[in-house]
């Protein structure tokens, strides 16, 4: 069965180390979106891509970066980890055209000391 | 600029009772709708999703949702709750404009289940 996996887990980390979250989907989607979850904001859109070599900036862009290189795979980096970086992030993933439905991985747990 | 806005955070209801769950949008454009469901420490689920067809739409798990243009509404409802369906809803919105596919969630309405 297809689906979307993200790794690690969970992470703990230092202020101002660079972390590098991984999404792998294998629905063979064009589209793909990472997301950070918080208290009383829902879901926010960091990045999203919508094939290889594409990558665009979401809501909440500053201090992540993303690179497609291939279909499957939407790394997250985050360059100088920061205690506002304290998040679920999720990774999504969609089939192009109208009308979409996004497929979500399980989460990264991500807690910056 | 699109947006959802779900009222109460928060909900409560019996077992065996009705769930109403709300969810208001703004969008310059047709919308297409969405509902999803965040079981504990799980990504989030489609559960049903308005694409400009019929108003009124089924989901899983016997769930149901009406767009209401005139109230720019579409809450989500189920006639009677059962203890699984605790859990965390999202209301989302896509314009459906310029081919792309951002979606704009809302901050979420915990469902808890009583007993």
């Amino acid at each position: 069965d297809a689906e979307i996996t993200q790794s690690p887990r969970h992470k703990i980390t230092e202020t101002g180390r660079q972390v590098t979250l991984a999404c792998h989907q294998t629905w063979n989607h064009n589209n793909m979106f990472w997301y950070r979850q918080d208290l009383g904001h829902g879901l926010r859109l960091i990045h999203y891509s919508y094939g290889v070599q594409d990558t665009n900036k979401g809501e909440v862009s500053d201090g992540y970066s993303v690179s497609r290189s291939n279909t499957e795979d939407l790394p997250l980096t985050l360059e100088s980890a920061a205690s506002s970086q304290t998040s679920v992030y999720f990774c999504a993933s969609s089939e192009s055209g109208i009308p979409d439905t996004q497929y979500f991985g399980p989460g990264t747990r991500l807690t910056v000391l | 600029a699109q947006s959802v806005t779900q009222l109460g955070s928060h909900v409560s209801v019996s077992e065996g009772a009705l769930v109403l769950l709300r969810c208001n949008y703004s969008s310059s454009v047709p919308p297409y709708l969405f509902w999803y469901v965040q079981y504990p420490n799980q990504g989030l689920q489609l559960l049903l999703k308005y694409t400009s067809a019929a108003t009124l739409v089924k989901g899983i798990n016997g769930f149901e949702a009406e767009f209401k243009k005139s109230e720019t509404s579409f809450h989500l409802t189920k006639p009677s709750a059962h203890m699984s369906d605790a859990a965390e809803y999202f209301c989302a919105v896509r314009s459906n404009s310029g081919g792309y596919q951002k979606v704009t969630f809302g901050t979420g309405t915990k469902l808890q289940v009583i007993p």
